[in-house]
């Protein structure tokens, strides 16, 4: 069965600090892979990654992806309170729908001020 | 500039009654996919619409649930006779083209709770 696991569960953290969150998947025909940050509301689109060894940043974040290991992590320098949030990762398949998203349950990132 | 918008944000229905949620796409967006967020679970797809087509449906019950995106108006998720198992956020997502090929965009989200 396709699944997506993110670690950590949780972080806490102080401003300032930089932090890894981990995304690791299994899935049949991997196509992407994207990062959402959820908030109180919407899961706002953070990156779409599809090809290993590419990074992609924005800003204090940045991405990458390794699809011999099967894994992606986000990257946030510098963090400000502003960055907490649920971080979500979610796989897209290559078969069975490419709008069927397979997300993981989050990493829930807190920084202090 | 709007983005996905759904409404209600929070609708409380009780034991027996139907849910309606809506959804208007961001401009210009044809497909539109509603996702269910269950307490401690990530976002699981329910089904995919297009303007007057469900495309996929596979990830709704094929009980109670019914879902539908009008030539003129919102796409409606329709929940008839809810029960305590129902409670949940639901969001709408709305994309360029078919979701592989271009990010979904998503709504903040309809909170339901079944009393």
């Amino acid at each position: 069965e396709d699944k997506v696991v993110q670690s950590p569960l949780s972080l806490v953290v102080h401003e300032g600090d930089t932090v890894t969150l981990n995304c690791s998947y299994e899935v049949t025909n991997f196509r992407s892979l994207l990062w959402y940050k959820q908030e109180k509301k919407a899961p706002t689109f953070l990156f779409m990654l599809t090809s290993s060894g590419i990074e992609k940043k924005s800003g204090r974040l940045s991405s990458i992806l390794d699809k011999k290991e099967l894994f992606s992590i986000l990257n946030i320098t510098a963090t400000q309170t502003g960055d907490s949030a649920i971080y979500l990762c979610a796989v897209v398949p290559a078969t069975s729908g490419t709008y069927k998203y397979i997300f993981g349950t989050g990493t829930r990132l807190k920084v202090l001020a | 500039n709007a983005g996905v918008m759904q409404n209600p944000r929070h609708l409380v229905r009780r034991r027996g009654q139907e849910a309606r949620l809506r959804c208007s796409p961001m401009k210009g967006h044809s497909h539109v996919y509603w996702y269910r967020q269950l307490p401690e679970e990530g976002l699981k797809f329910m089904v995919y619409l297009q303007k007057e087509n469900i495309i996929d449906e596979s990830g709704m019950p094929k009980e109670r649930f019914s879902a539908e995106f009008p030539k003129e108006g919102p796409s409606i998720l329709r929940i008839q006779q809810v029960v305590r198992g129902d409670s949940a956020a639901y969001f709408c997502a709305s994309s360029l083209a078919q979701g592989g090929d271009s990010p979904l965009h998503f709504g903040n989200g309809t909170r339901l709770t079944v009393t």
